[in-house]
């Protein structure tokens, strides 16, 4: 594809239900990260894929959010127990990844938006 | 902690000005410096980028990077209605060979006043 997609581009669940969220990189690209924004605010870090090394988790703010990725392709967000404060848009991003500066260009993806009532 | 520090704003601009957007970051070590702009409601969406000191230009965009002071700018000039919007920085902070983790500041909110 020519871009980043993610999906399902809207996503209403009631709360305690899980949801899984699902995000296509670029093809090649070697990095993928998955970020939280709340209406109004920043973009919240989630968590970071570089190739086949560990991710990196920091950023998921409970044990409810786990995140997968499948070799340098698929990347899929589930969230547990989903809670009304989950409310956000998830973003996904990609790049090249690698020593080069240029290889840090992040490309994003549309969003999921998920409304958790 | 690594971090990238922007004034969140808002940053009221007369239309026709230079509007003038500043970032500071941590990690000596970063060399990529990015600039995104987000519309209510969109992705961000990649409008600079520079990895070298001193100034790039792109149209009404001026990057300004001082790896010494740690400091990276955004200039638009004759600034227009469309403008208006959030403005993130971005900074690469090297994690181990050939691999960085990028790091997105709070952003910046922008508004152009006609």
């Amino acid at each position: 594809g020519a871009g980043v997609s993610q999906s399902p581009s809207n996503k209403v669940t009631e709360k305690g239900k899980d949801v899984e969220l699902r995000c296509d990189p670029i093809s090649g690209h070697t990095a993928l990260y998955w970020y939280r924004q709340r209406l109004g605010q920043g973009l919240e870090f989630l968590i970071y894929f570089q190739g086949n090394s560990a991710p990196d988790k920091s950023g998921l703010p409970s044990d409810r959010f786990s995140a997968e990725r499948t070799g340098e392709s698929v990347s899929t967000l589930t969230i547990q127990r989903t809670q009304q404060e989950d409310s956000a848009v998830y973003l996904c991003a990609s790049s090249l990844g690698g020593g080069r500066p240029s290889y840090n260009e992040q490309f994003f993806g549309p969003g999921t938006r998920l409304t958790v009532l | 902690q690594k971090e990238v520090e922007q004034n969140s704003g808002p940053l009221s601009v007369p239309e026709g000005a230079i509007a003038s957007l500043n970032c500071t970051y941590s990690d000596r070590g970063s060399q990529s410096f990015f600039w995104y702009r987000q519309y209510s409601g969109k992705s961000p969406e990649l409008i600079m980028f520079i990895y070298s000191n001193g100034d790039k230009e792109d149209g009404r965009f001026t990057a300004q990077l001082n790896k010494a002071s740690q400091y990276v700018s955004l200039l638009i000039r004759d600034s227009q209605p469309s403008d208006s919007a959030t403005y993130l920085c971005a900074v690469n902070s090297p994690l181990y060979s050939n691999a960085s983790k990028i790091i997105f500041g709070s952003g910046t909110r922008l508004s152009i006043q006609p």
